[in-house]
Order: structure tokens, then C-alpha cells, then sequence
């Protein structure tokens, strides 16, 4: 198993920009997390997704969107970037129970907005 | 609204030294929490996590944490620390029972352990 995977791994767009950030799981998790790491402030939830089809907004939506097509991929769009959007970007799937289930997180996108 | 605090933001240790980071949870009822660690470089990974039971969890690497309700805390700790334990370590609760549609793990600001050879 892969687990989750995401693509690119670093990535530098200029503003107004906009990019795709990938991410796959092969674990056939119904449930798919984009979140957000910024120093110091631990992680904050993008966007989650319950099953294909079914996504809905986290903490810091504003400036980001998802799609769910499939069960195994959930990528994230940024439109118009701004450098408030220079983050490290973490995929996370867990199985179905969202109170007790791990979460599983991919190896990151490092994404400078300048 | 749920919260987890780490108090310590930077911890600087020896090898062989004992380490026990903070973390406090801010609300009642269900209690479940998580302790993950992202070595450098590298994605969050679990540790350890608590549901219910024996309030001493055990988990990969030598670390354990114990849940002490009357304190609404769940520290980590490790008799002795290797270099290798170098990474900033999170701790999170997922979300409660009864929350309605909150999904999101509530994380911690994060703890960055150096072990100094």
C-alpha cells in the first residue's frame, strides 16, 4: 500500500496564479481531509470529504476548492493565489468512523506564493 | 468550543534525558485523544491514541501518555529520549460524540523536540 499520496511535493506560483494540488489514497478510506500547516499554529482543516460526491467546507475555506469524483481521489484547487496561501498543504484519509478512526496523512506540499 | 493546548513550544533535551510534553483538552464528556509526530521532513504519523479504559496508553517508539481526567490533560512522555526523537510532536482530539457535522481533528499548536546528541 502507498497510502496517501500527494503531488508536487514543492511548488512556487506567482500571485493571481492557480494550481491543482493531488492527492490519492489507496486504502479505500471514505473519508478525505485537505488541511493547512503553518508554524505555530498547528494545522487547520481546508476542506473535508465523507464519500465521492460529498465535500464540505472546514475552518479556512476561502480561496480554495474540492471535488470529489472518486472514492481514492480528492484534489484541491487554489484560484488566484495569494501569499497568505504559502502553507504546507496535508492530505488525510481515515476509514469511516470520525470519532476514533486515525487519520492518515500524506507526505505534504510545500507551496510558496510570491 | 473543543481546544487542546501545548503549553511548551520548543523543548530542548540530552540523550537519555525523560521528556513529558503538555497537553491539556478543554472539554467534558467523551474524551478521545491523539498524540502525532512528524519527524523531519516527513507527514504526521500516530503514536498513540485514547478512547476509554486503562488511562495509560502505550504507544510506537517507547512513548506512552496518561490520561488524567481531573487534570483535563494527556501528557506524553519517554523514560529516555535517542536523537532519533528529534520531530514536532501534535496533539489532537477528534471531533465528540453529538458534535452535529464537525469532522475536523483540533489540533495543538505543536511541540518542537531537540535532542541534542
Amino acid at each position: 500500500n502507498a497510502g496517501v499520496t500527494q503531488t508536487p511535493k514543492f511548488r512556487i506560483l506567482k500571485i493571481g496564479q492557480s494550481m491543482t494540488l493531488q492527492c490519492t489514497q489507496d486504502m479505500n478510506h471514505n473519508y478525505m481531509y485537505w488541511y493547512r500547516q503553518d508554524p505555530g499554529m498547528g494545522l487547520k482543516l481546508i476542506y473535508y470529504s465523507v464519500g465521492a460526491g460529498i465535500t464540505d467546507k472546514g475552518e479556512v475555506p476561502n480561496g480554495y476548492n474540492v471535488s470529489r469524483s472518486t472514492t481514492e481521489d480528492f484534489p484541491l484547487r487554489l484560484e488566484l493565489a495569494a501569499p497568505s496561501q504559502t502553507s504546507v498543504y496535508f492530505c488525510a484519509s481515515s476509514p469511516r468512523d470520525r470519532y476514533t478512526d486515525t487519520q492518515y496523512f500524506g507526505p505534504g506540499t510545500r507551496l510558496t506564493v510570491l | 468550543a473543543q481546544s487542546v493546548s501545548q503549553h511548551n513550544h520548543h523543548v530542548i533535551l540530552s540523550e537519555a534525558a525523560s521528556l513529558e510534553l503538555g497537553c491539556n483538552y478543554s472539554y467534558g464528556g467523551t474524551v478521545n485523544l491523539f498524540w502525532y509526530v512528524q519527524y523531519p521532513g516527513q507527514h504526521l504519523q500516530l503514536l498513540l491514541k485514547y478512547f476509554s479504559g486503562d488511562p495509560l496508553v502505550k504507544g510506537i517508539k517507547g512513548f506512552e501518555a496518561e490520561f488524567i481526567k481531573s487534570k483535563f490533560s494527556f501528557n506524553l512522555r519517554k523514560p529516555s529520549v535517542q536523537w532519533s526523537d528529534t520531530a514536532e510532536y501534535f496533539c489532537a482530539s477528534p471531533p465528540r460524540v453529538g458534535g452535529g457535522s464537525n469532522y475536523k481533528l483540533t489540533f495543538g499548536k505543536g511541540t518542537l523536540l531537540t535532542v541534542n546528541p
